[in-house]
C-alpha cells in the first residue's frame, strides 16, 4: 500500500530536548515536505526537500533541520524544542514538486512541548 | 501571510444538501489543489485544477477556478455525513519556479447534520 508513515504519532517532551520525528515514503517519491498545523494559521511548511541531498527553507524553518540521505526518509529534527513548537506535524511526498499531482500526507505527529 | 483564504471558516448543512466552500488567493498561481482533513488525521488530495482549467469534476465534488478574481470554488453535491471535515484550498504560485512549496489556506470546517 502507497503511503507515508510518521513515528512517533504523539510524543511530549521538555523543553530543550532534542527530538526526531521520522518521515518514510514507499512510493519512490523525489519530494518530501514538512509542515505544522496551528489553530487559526492552516497548515505552514517547515522544510522541502527535492531530491537526496537537496533540503531547502520553507515559511517557518526556524527551531528545525531536517536531512535527506535517503530518498524514502525525510526526518524533523528539533534541537532544543520550545514550547512554541507545540503542534501537530505533518510529513508529505510527491512525485515531483508540487506542480504535478498529488501530495501524499502522513497521518501527523501531536508534540507537546512543556 | 496565508496565500489561500476559504470561506466560510464553518459551515453546517442538513445531509443531502450541497455545500460550497470557498478560496481567494493573492498571486498567480500554477494550479490550485483541494484537500480534505477528518479531524486530527492526514490531508487528503481531492482534486487539483491547473490555471488553464475552469471547471473540474471527481465524483460528487466540482472545483471552478476563476484566474481573473483569483478565486476557487469547491462544491460538494448531495452531501453525506462522511462529508464532515475540514478543506484546505492549496496554491502552487507561479512564482514557485525553483521553489516548489505549496502554501495552504486555513481551511473550512464542514458539518453535516444527519
Amino acid at each position: 500500500e502507497a503511503q507515508v508513515t510518521q513515528n512517533p504519532r504523539y510524543l511530549i517532551t521538555v523543553t530543550g530536548k532534542k527530538l526526531t520525528v521520522t518521515c518514510s515514503q514507499n512510493m519512490n517519491h523525489e519530494y518530501m515536505s514538512w509542515y505544522r498545523q496551528d489553530p487559526g494559521l492552516g497548515l505552514r511548511q517547515i522544510y522541502y526537500s527535492m531530491n537526496v541531498e537537496v533540503t531547502d527553507k520553507g515559511d517557518v524553518p526556524e527551531g528545525y533541520k531536517v536531512s535527506r540521505k535517503e530518498k524514502r526518509n525525510f526526518p524533523l529534527i528539533l534541537e532544543s524544542p520550545s514550547p512554541n513548537q507545540t503542534s501537530l506535524y505533518f510529513c508529505a511526498s510527491s512525485s515531483w514538486g508540487t506542480s504535478q499531482e498529488t501530495q501524499y500526507f502522513g497521518p501527523g505527529t501531536r508534540l507537546l512541548v512543556l | 501571510s496565508q496565500q489561500g483564504e476559504e470561506d466560510p471558516q464553518a459551515l453546517s448543512i442538513q445531509e443531502g444538501e450541497n455545500a460550497t466552500m470557498n478560496c481567494s488567493y493573492k498571486t498567480s498561481i500554477n494550479n490550485l489543489q483541494w484537500y480534505r482533513q477528518n479531524s486530527g488525521r492526514g490531508l487528503v488530495h481531492l482534486i487539483l485544477i491547473r490555471s488553464n482549467e475552469r471547471e473540474k469534476h471527481s465524483g460528487r465534488l466540482r472545483v471552478t477556478l476563476d484566474t481573473s478574481k483569483k478565486s476557487s470554488s469547491l462544491l460538494i453535491t448531495a452531501s453525506r455525513a462522511a462529508d464532515t471535515a475540514s478543506y484546505f484550498c492549496a496554491t502552487d504560485p507561479l512564482s514557485n519556479f525553483g521553489n516548489e512549496k505549496l502554501t495552504f489556506g486555513t481551511g473550512t470546517s464542514l458539518t453535516i447534520i444527519p
